[in-house]
């Protein structure tokens, strides 16, 4: 079955500096992945996501890349700041079957 | 806000007991996912149901039941509660396979 493995488990930064996370994953049938925010005592937050047909997605602050050769992705925050301080989670599944695997988390810390 | 609701948000309970996890779904979703967050175990996909219909399993134990009724809400039920099982239980509802999942806030379960 599909495998998502996330890194780094934990991530500082200086407010206003940049966030990446990286994600893999190992079932070339995936076609969908999303990036949720958990602040503490929440459920997590969708946030992006990005299908295998779409190689990079921005929001604002927040994007996406995906490399379906490589099987990875990566969420890029830009210009940090304290309220960016969550638990950030990636995920990947399959359309046809919709649940959705995912990485183990990142807790992202913004210092001011 | 999400729009996903799910009671009760706490459950304190004895082992060997059962309880009854109870989410609505956003406004016109059809599908509703439930899912474990564990310290050890991360996020993990239990049971999918779409307009009442069982559409996918995930690592759900024997014990563990759920459904969906026909206003779409949907409970998950636990049985023979055993301390591994306290966790948060998050309810997750879509438009439909492979669309976009919103988490619920959650129910957090401590089995004494």
């Amino acid at each position: 079955g599909e495998n998502v493995e996330q890194h780094p488990s934990t991530l500082s930064v200086q407010e206003g500096d940049s966030a990446v996370i990286k994600c893999t994953y190992s079932d070339s049938a995936s076609n969908y992945f999303p990036w949720y925010k958990q602040e503490l005592g929440k459920g997590p937050q969708l946030i992006i996501d990005i299908r295998s047909n779409v190689g990079e997605k921005k929001d604002q602050r927040i994007a996406v890349t995906l490399n379906k050769t490589a099987k990875h992705f990566s969420l890029h925050i830009t210009e940090t700041q304290p309220e960016d301080s969550a638990v950030y989670f990636c995920a990947a599944s399959r359309g046809s079957q919709g649940n959705l695997i995912f990485g183990k988390g990142t807790k992202l810390s913004v210092k001011p | 806000d999400s729009g996903v609701t799910q009671t009760p948000k706490h459950l304190i309970t004895a082992t060997g007991q059962r309880v009854t996890l109870r989410c609505s779904p956003r406004s016109g979703d059809l599908s509703v996912y439930w899912y474990q967050q564990s310290l050890d175990q991360g996020l993990q996909f239990l049971i999918q149901y779409y307009n009442g219909e069982e559409r996918a399993k995930g690592n759900i134990l024997e014990r563990f039941s759920a459904q969906q009724f026909p206003d779409l809400h949907s409970e998950l039920n636990l049985s023979s509660l055993e301390l591994g099982d306290s966790a948060l239980y998050f309810c997750a509802s879509s438009p439909g396979q492979g669309r976009s999942q919103y988490f619920g806030p959650g129910t957090r379960l401590l089995v004494l």
